[in-house]
């Protein structure tokens, strides 16, 4: 696509629940980013992809976390048993960079889906 | 963990006055950015400096990088209200992976 597609925008979650958004790259980006942004802050470092290999997921604030792009394209970040706590923005980024490439990571950014887990 | 923070944490100006933002890191960096969001939306790249850079222009925008500092600004000059936005730098990080980490940003309004 022209663009990244993250979906939903909007998901409100009850506490307990859960809750799977999509993030569809760019056509070719190898390169995968998950963020998540709290009110007011920066985006915070979550994960990342190189096709289908998960290279880091250090950001991941728990086990309650997981994302995953078997097929090196689209991928979903899935969190379990939200709590109130994970209510953010979660932002998607794709890059045509590689790892260990002389290029600079330049991120192209979906909307974000914002959860709010009541 | 963030790696920049951005000062100031908000700025006020009048439409066509310059703004200036800083930011200051911690780790050897390879390169950094500049990103800017609109309320609402996500981010978009603005800016690149390599390491070797000093200075570098793009339309109304001048960021100037000093590593001995560990110190990037970005002004933005004749500011629009348009411009209304937050600013966030960012540098790639490379531990044994590949990411970028983003500071907590400036926002900036622009009164017209």
């Amino acid at each position: 696509g022209a663009g990244v597609s993250q979906s939903p925008r909007y998901k409100v979650a009850k506490r307990g629940q859960d809750v799977a958004l999509r993030c569809d790259p760019i056509s070719g980006h190898v390169s995968l980013f998950w963020y998540q942004q709290a009110l007011g802050q920066g985006p915070e470092f979550l994960t990342y992809f190189q096709n289908e290999a998960q290279l880091d997921k250090s950001g991941l604030p728990s086990d309650r976390f997981f994302a995953e792009r078997p097929e090196g394209s689209v991928s979903t970040l899935k969190i379990q048993r939200t709590q109130q706590e994970d209510s953010a923005v979660y932002l998607c980024a794709s890059s045509s960079i590689l790892t260990g490439g002389t290029g600079a990571n330049v991120l192209t950014f979906g909307a974000g889906s914002r959860l709010t887990v009541l | 963990s963030q790696q920049g923070e951005e000062d100031p944490q908000a700025l006020s100006i009048q439409e066509g006055e310059n703004a200036t933002m800083n930011c200051s890191y911690k780790t050897s960096i390879n390169n950094l950015q500049w990103y800017r969001q609109n309320s609402g939306r996500g981010l978009v790249h603005l800016i690149l400096i390599r390491s070797n850079e000093r200075e570098k222009h793009s339309g109304r925008l001048r960021v100037t990088l000093d590593t001995s500092k560990k110190s990037s600004s970005l002004l933005i000059t004749a500011s629009r209200a348009a411009d209304t936005a937050s600013y966030f730098c960012a540098t790639d990080e490379r531990t044994g992976g590949f990411k970028t980490i983003f500071g907590a940003g400036t926002r900036l309004f622009v009164k017209a």
